[in-house]
């Protein structure tokens, strides 16, 4: 069974803090994925990698940054979290088939509150 | 630019069956998708459709592809209760990176 697991489900912290999301997928895929969802939104994304050390940013890269050393394991970063990085954390991973039809598969979501 | 846009709220009586709506921008788009989210978890593909159809069916879904208007939609047959969830359509295009581009959702829910 495929599985893409975030390391919190909740996470409450400070503002300035600096935060680290993690996100392990165990199916051997090329590409992995961070977004945020917020109400009304939908999924926007933040960060893509598509190989190891591999990154590029997404749509709303600001206030973030992402690390991929390994394969399996993508992390969110936020530097200085602020009150408006209060959201729900997606985290995503598919294989990399080019033009071909791959399905996503999806983490549980991790939800961050920043005081 | 890309952009997927979807309606926020359906309401439906179960037993009933439920349209959801998309309209997307990127004649580009290869294939689309409609993912559900249900309450407190991530999102999980539903079933998706190759830009060269038209309609795809899949047991108590139906989806329709009018590739002229970029409209996509999903309908569930015989709705349930356990199919209120957010649903979400996605596209992924050919150029560029592959990336999914995602609606904004529209919350399902069903009334018994």
């Amino acid at each position: 069974d495929v599985k893409v697991t975030q390391s919190s489900r909740y996470l409450v912290k400070r503002t300035g803090e600096k935060v680290f999301l993690e996100c392990v997928q165990d199916m051997d895929h090329e590409n992995m994925f961070w977004y945020r969802q917020d109400p009304g939104l939908g999924l926007r994304l933040i960060y893509f990698s598509y190989d190891v050390k591999m990154k590029e940013k997404g749509d709303i890269p600001e206030g973030y940054s992402v690390s991929r050393e390994k394969k399996e394991r993508f992390s969110l970063i936020l530097e200085s979290a602020s009150t408006n990085q209060t959201s729900m954390y997606l985290c995503a991973s598919r294989e990399n088939r080019g033009i071909g039809n791959t399905e996503a598969f999806f983490g549980q979501g991790t939800r961050l509150t920043v005081v | 630019g890309e952009d997927v846009e979807q309606s926020l709220f359906l309401s439906v009586r179960e037993g009933d069956s439920s349209v959801i709506n998309c309209t997307y921008t990127d004649s580009s788009s290869t294939y689309l998708y409609w993912y559900k989210q249900e309450p407190g978890a991530g999102l999980q593909l539903l079933t998706y459709i190759f830009s060269n159809m038209d309609m795809k069916q899949d047991q108590r879904l139906t989806v329709l592809l009018n590739k002229k208007d970029k409209h996509l939609s999903l309908r569930i047959a015989d709705t349930q209760t356990g199919d209120s969830a957010i649903y979400f359509c996605a596209e992924s295009t050919s150029s560029g990176t592959y990336k999914y581009i995602f609606g904004t959702g529209t919350r399902l829910k069903v009334l018994a």
